[in-house]
């Protein structure tokens, strides 16, 4: 089974209002990173937040991370036509024999800004 | 320019004829790896590779192949392609060998008939 889930599944906002996606896991984890895919192209990466860290920013992103709850939040601010795309939460697991090195994605959320 | 370049980005073929698909990176990264993208599943990641002779299995290895002899290429073989491996394919990059930010190539879309 998927070790990320986003939440929700599709999301249809105004230009301009935030949109808030959730992802949530099941394992532990070494780090938690979110990307953004523009249809049928390669992933681009947005941030990577690390399992002791509890929120970061970069532009209009915020990121936060609740490891005992294993669920983290993407919440993009102002948002603009141009922010259209599938999100992904991918998570790299912490085994307790150490870092483990695979790479989970979730199925994604659908993000659609009307102008 | 650092980018992940992936060749062929579209393939149709049949059923049994073997097939490479290259992924290749020119930023010195250890960590490789191959995703596959069907609709309603999302990523899903097939193999992996932290270093130069050292890959891994990730969640959907069966009926592919890697290898990792230079740390620039990352091939993706399958030897006996079957239609269930229609779907559009990423390599990816990052540096060290713990996954981190991941550069992605642009995707080959291979059909199976």
């Amino acid at each position: 089974s998927q070790q990320g889930e986003e939440d929700p599944q599709a999301l249809s906002i105004q230009e301009g209002e935030n949109a808030t996606m959730n992802c949530s896991y099941k394992t532990s984890i070494n780090n938690l990173q979110w990307y953004r895919q523009n249809s049928g192209r390669g992933l681009v990466h947005l941030i990577l937040i690390r399992s002791n860290e509890r929120e970061k920013h970069s532009g209009r992103l915020r990121v936060t991370l609740d490891t005992s709850k294993k669920s983290s939040s993407l919440l993009i601010t102002a948002s603009r036509a141009a922010d259209t795309a599938s999100y992904f939460c991918a998570t790299a697991p912490w085994n307790s024999g150490g870092s483990n090195y695979k790479l989970t994605f979730g199925k994604g959320t659908l993000l659609t800004v009307n102008p | 320019e650092a980018q992940v370049t992936q060749n062929p980005r579209y393939l149709i073929t049949v059923t049994g004829k073997k097939l490479t698909v290259t992924c290749s990176q020119n930023m010195n990264h250890e960590y490789m790896s191959w995703y596959r993208q069907d609709p309603g599943l999302g990523l899903r990641q097939i193999y992996y590779s932290m270093n130069v002779e050292v890959t891994d299995k990730g969640d959907v290895p069966e009926g592919y192949k890697v290898s990792r002899k230079e740390k620039r290429n990352f091939p993706l073989i399958l030897e006996s392609p079957s239609p269930n491996q229609t779907s559009l394919y990423f390599c990816a990059s990052s540096a060290g060998g713990i996954p981190y930010e991941q550069y992605f190539g642009p995707g080959t879309r291979l059909t199976v008939t």
